[in-house]
């Protein structure tokens, strides 16, 4: 089967600009998870959807990032604008649902914020 | 919320040895816990998983066993390969809310640096 797609899979851009990456599931899964990961770090949860609701963002900062997920199947997260400590990579995972589903993760988008 | 802590953060070992590494965790309703390896660039995979009602489990050279007591839980290679040679996250899945409802949030370990050396 397809694993997850993510796109870009690199992004320079100067602080104070926007960016947007994209993330396409595995076919089925009703779970998408955004995950920052910072160099040296384990992923960090930003935001997870079931189909298409927001069931937990409580670590995304909602003062500069946003995500969504119409239909229930691709999704996009932005950042508006981008600061330096936003470089990292940005992982998209799903899973057939929550739970104690295996998570799996797309190729991420390595962004660099200069 | 989950506070999981990883430890060693890097490790090296003899191709042929054994490798541990030891995660505790916070949340004493969290009852799922993945395994990762991230290759350098790459994406991380799950390698084994845990389920709050088994003690241990284990796959060919790889095995995970888990003290609830304790809130801890190891990730154990034997026979070690050049190719182990990785970044290990553990994660811990936050428990079921008031309603019962487990979403599946992880939380992760900040990663130990696997190198075995031929």
């Amino acid at each position: 089967e397809a694993g997850v797609a993510q796109s870009p899979r690199y992004k320079i851009i100067e602080k104070r600009q926007s960016v947007a990456f994209w993330c396409n599931p595995i076919s089925g899964h009703a779970t998408l998870y955004w995950y920052q990961q910072i160099l040296g770090q384990g992923p960090k949860l930003l935001i997870q959807f079931q189909n298409n609701g927001v069931v937990d963002d409580s670590q995304l900062p909602k003062d500069r990032f946003s995500a969504e997920r119409l239909k229930g199947v691709d999704s996009t997260l932005k950042i508006q604008p981008a600061k330096l400590e936003d470089s990292a990579v940005y992982l998209c995972a799903s899973s057939l649902a929550g739970g104690d589903n295996e998570q799996f993760f797309g190729p991420g988008t390595r962004l660099t914020v200069l | 919320g989950e506070n999981v802590e990883q430890h060693p953060s890097t490790l090296s070992v003899q191709e042929g040895d054994s490798a541990v590494i030891k995660c505790t965790y916070s949340d004493s309703a969290s009852n799922y816990f993945p395994w990762y390896k991230q290759e350098l660039g790459k994406r991380p995979q799950l390698i084994i998983d845990i389920r709050s009602n088994v003690g241990e489990k284990k796959d060919q050279r790889i095995a995970v066993t888990l003290n609830k007591t304790a809130k801890h839980f190891s990730l154990h290679i034997t026979e070690t390969q050049p190719e182990d040679s990785a970044v290990y996250f553990c994660a811990a899945s936050e428990g079921p809310d008031a309603g019962g409802t487990s979403y599946g949030k992880l939380t992760f370990g900040q990663g130990t640096i696997l190198t075995v050396h031929p």
